[in-house]
């Protein structure tokens, strides 16, 4: 199946800084990519949702200025947690859906997620 | 809003010991109901895409059924290598609104140990 890769798996910050996240579709062009939060032995929580070229449309109760997204390119999308606390440490999965898969999301393919620990 | 609520919780097997995970759902329109597999640290891997009651999907030792309220995962004669959590979304129809397209909704997952 197709690719998508996360950087970094894993990161450890001091409070107040800001840590940037990376997620690649490495063989497929991602028209759409989903940024999820993910708390111990909890659900996948959706975040937002971003497209190519456009601003991220975040879900209801996530902060904007806090969780940046950017999806600058097909294959690109990055998460940026600004300000750092460390209730923000959690495990954060990227996914992302090709650009010929239409409204098929069962061809949703997933990061391997990166774990956040704030200090 | 959609709903997912996955049962049990844990689950512990004993290898080749056949069971039954379930997803029970409430959405305003069903799209599709998926099945992921989620190994600790690591993000989902999809098993099966499900749109319409009655459908079956089989893959190895795992076969997924859905009814218009609930799926089941059936895993037969287990392996500890099975052992992982599994993660049930389902995704709303576009008629339904929203502001995510393609979002999934998932369930809070099955925690599934098979002992050798």
């Amino acid at each position: 199946g197709a690719v998508v890769s996360q950087h970094p798996s894993r990161v450890i910050c001091k409070s107040g800084t800001s840590v940037k996240i990376e997620c690649r579709s490495l063989d497929f062009q991602a028209t759409t990519m989903f940024w999820y939060r993910q708390f111990p032995k909890k659900s996948l929580m959706l975040m937002a949702t971003s497209n190519e070229g456009s601003k991220a449309t975040y879900e209801q109760g996530v902060e904007k200025d806090k969780f940046l997204i950017n999806h600058a390119s097909l294959t690109l999308s990055t998460l940026t947690v600004t300000s750092a606390h460390p209730e923000d440490s959690s495990f954060y999965i990227c996914s992302a859906r090709s650009g010929t898969s239409g409204l098929n999301t069962g061809e949703l393919f997933f990061g391997e997620g990166s774990r956040l620990t704030v200090l | 809003e959609d709903q997912v609520t996955q049962s049990p919780e844990a689950l512990r097997l004993q290898e080749g010991e056949s069971s039954s995970l379930n997803c029970s759902y409430t959405v305003s329109g069903l799209r599709g109901l998926f099945w992921y597999r989620q190994d600790p640290g690591k993000g989902p891997e999809f098993l099966f895409t499900l749109y319409s009651a009655g459908e079956e999907k089989e893959k190895e030792r795992l076969k997924a059924t859905l009814t218009k309220k609930e799926s089941f995962l059936h895993i037969t004669a287990p392996k500890p290598e099975d052992s992982a959590t599994y993660l049930c979304a389902v995704q709303a129809s576009l008629n339904a609104g929203g502001t995510s397209y393609g979002k999934l909704t998932f369930g809070q997952g099955t925690i599934l140990t098979v002992h050798p």
